[in-house]
């Protein structure tokens, strides 16, 4: 049971580059949520999903998009980077009123 | 949308002394308050978390009380030890909802010295 993982770690991106970020959880949870996190702010919620092959706008959607075609994989693209998505994203899945989080992922956009 | 203010943002506490970190909410139809603890370069994790239906929850040396009528909830460390020092984030969120998503405080670095 690894419970919630993110791929990859830590990624450097030039700006107008694209990338997936990878979000497993093996808990069969339905809730899956993905947060960004910056210096001096708490967590703040880009997108959701209430279940497979749902997904919803959270707080700080734009330049985001995300896929849950799978219950246990929910996926954030960025499609054209830039430097204030510099970042740790967090990926968080939930039970009941739990939400458990994935280890984070260490984004620079230069 | 719900918006949570946390406050101190830092707080330095020798060991042994007590801890308070308090948060306002400003959703009042918002029910469900956890606080998270994330040490550097980690996630958040859970430490406590309390319902709208219950004024106070103890868990040995950390509690967290609620006033709805005011709007805030507060949570509080006893006996601080240094593995104390972390972040703390308090969080809000409505259970009622199909979103059930949480709003974060800004958090607070708390420092016990030895």
């Amino acid at each position: 049971n690894a419970g919630v993982t993110q791929t990859p770690k830590f990624r450097v991106l030039k700006t107008g580059q694209s990338m997936t970020l990878l979000c497993a959880q093996d808990m069969n949870h339905e809730y899956m949520y993905w947060y960004r996190q910056d210096p001096g702010m708490g967590l703040r919620l880009i997108h959701y999903s209430v279940g497979e092959g749902t997904t919803a706008k959270g707080e700080v959607p734009d330049g985001y998009n995300v896929s849950r075609l799978k219950k246990q994989n929910f996926l954030l693209g960025l499609e054209s980077a830039a430097p204030s998505q510099t970042s740790v994203y967090f990926c968080a899945s939930r039970f009941a009123t739990s939400q458990y989080f994935g280890p984070g992922t260490r984004l620079l956009v230069l | 949308g719900e918006n949570v203010e946390q406050h101190p943002s830092t707080l330095s506490v020798q060991e042994g002394d007590s801890a308070v970190i308090k948060c306002t909410y400003s959703d009042s139809a918002s029910n469900y308050f956890p606080w998270y603890k994330q040490e550097l370069g980690k996630r958040p994790q859970l430490i406590i978390d309390i319902r709208s239906n219950v004024g106070e929850k103890k868990d040995q040396r950390i509690a967290v009380t609620l006033n709805k009528t005011a709007k805030h909830f507060s949570l509080h460390i006893t006996e601080t030890q240094p593995e104390d020092s972390a972040v703390y984030f308090c969080a809000a969120s409505r259970e009622d909802t199909g979103r059930r998503a949480l709003t974060f405080g800004s958090g607070t670095r708390l420092q016990v010295q030895p």
